[in-house]
């Protein structure tokens, strides 16, 4: 089944804790994303990979990281978190930059609270 | 600032047909995108397009700055979020809306 997966789906943590959420995907996708979901903010970009080892500032990249080492693995990292990152976060993928022909699809996201 | 507006939240009754409106300042973007989300879930891709189209009971209308969704014959399991997206030609990246609360009354 063609899917994009996330781990962990549920995550607490502390201030300053380093943590890493993984993100998956099967459909042998190049273009990968992450995006945060506020409360009247709507989906914020974060960081997109186009390729391997290729990767670019979003919107929000501010604290966090991101690495694209293999076609189907694209981890986001918070090397220090802090509260304002407590958020949904949504992992997504296509075959190449969204767009009319190239579907975005979506992981099942991931809500993280940073006390 | 390159912008999607949606209202945050409509209300419907169901078997109403209800219209979500979307409208953006993006200069360079002339496809829309609208995708449901149910919390807990990933959101999905409902219609897209440059120009009017339907997929069963959505209905997308076409403007070059702006788009409805139409929900037909609405039931109380379509109470989602609906988020509206337009496709930056500049930058190849979708720059999403704030989302729709949809709620629909018994």
């Amino acid at each position: 089944e063609a899917q994009v997966t996330q781990n962990p789906r549920y995550l607490i943590t502390v201030t300053g804790k380093k943590l890493t959420v993984t993100c998956s995907q099967n459909m042998n996708h190049e273009y990968m994303s992450w995006y945060r979901q506020d409360p009247g903010l709507g989906l914020r970009q974060i960081y997109y990979s186009m390729n391997v080892e290729v990767t670019d500032k979003g919107d929000v990249p501010e604290g966090y990281k991101v690495s694209r080492k293999e076609k189907r693995n694209f981890p986001l990292i918070l090397e220090s978190p802090s509260p304002n990152q407590t958020s949904l976060y949504f992992c997504a993928s296509s075959a190449s930059s969204p767009g009319l022909y190239d579907i975005e699809y979506f992981g099942p996201g991931t809500r993280l609270l940073v006390l | 600032k390159d912008q999607v507006f949606q209202p945050s939240t409509v209300a419907s009754s169901e078997g109403a047909v209800v219209e979500i409106f979307c409208n953006h300042s993006v200069s360079n973007a002339y496809n829309f995108f609208w995708y449901l989300h149910f919390p807990g879930c990933a959101p999905r891709l409902l219609v897209k397009g440059s120009k009017p189209s339907q997929q069963g009971r959505y209905n997308m209308t076409y403007e070059r700055f702006s788009s409805s969704l139409l929900i037909l014959q609405v039931r109380e399991a379509d109470a989602a979020v609906y988020y509206c997206a337009v496709e930056d030609c500049n930058t190849g990246k979708l720059i999403f809306g704030q989302g729709t609360t949809l709620q629909v009354k018994p």
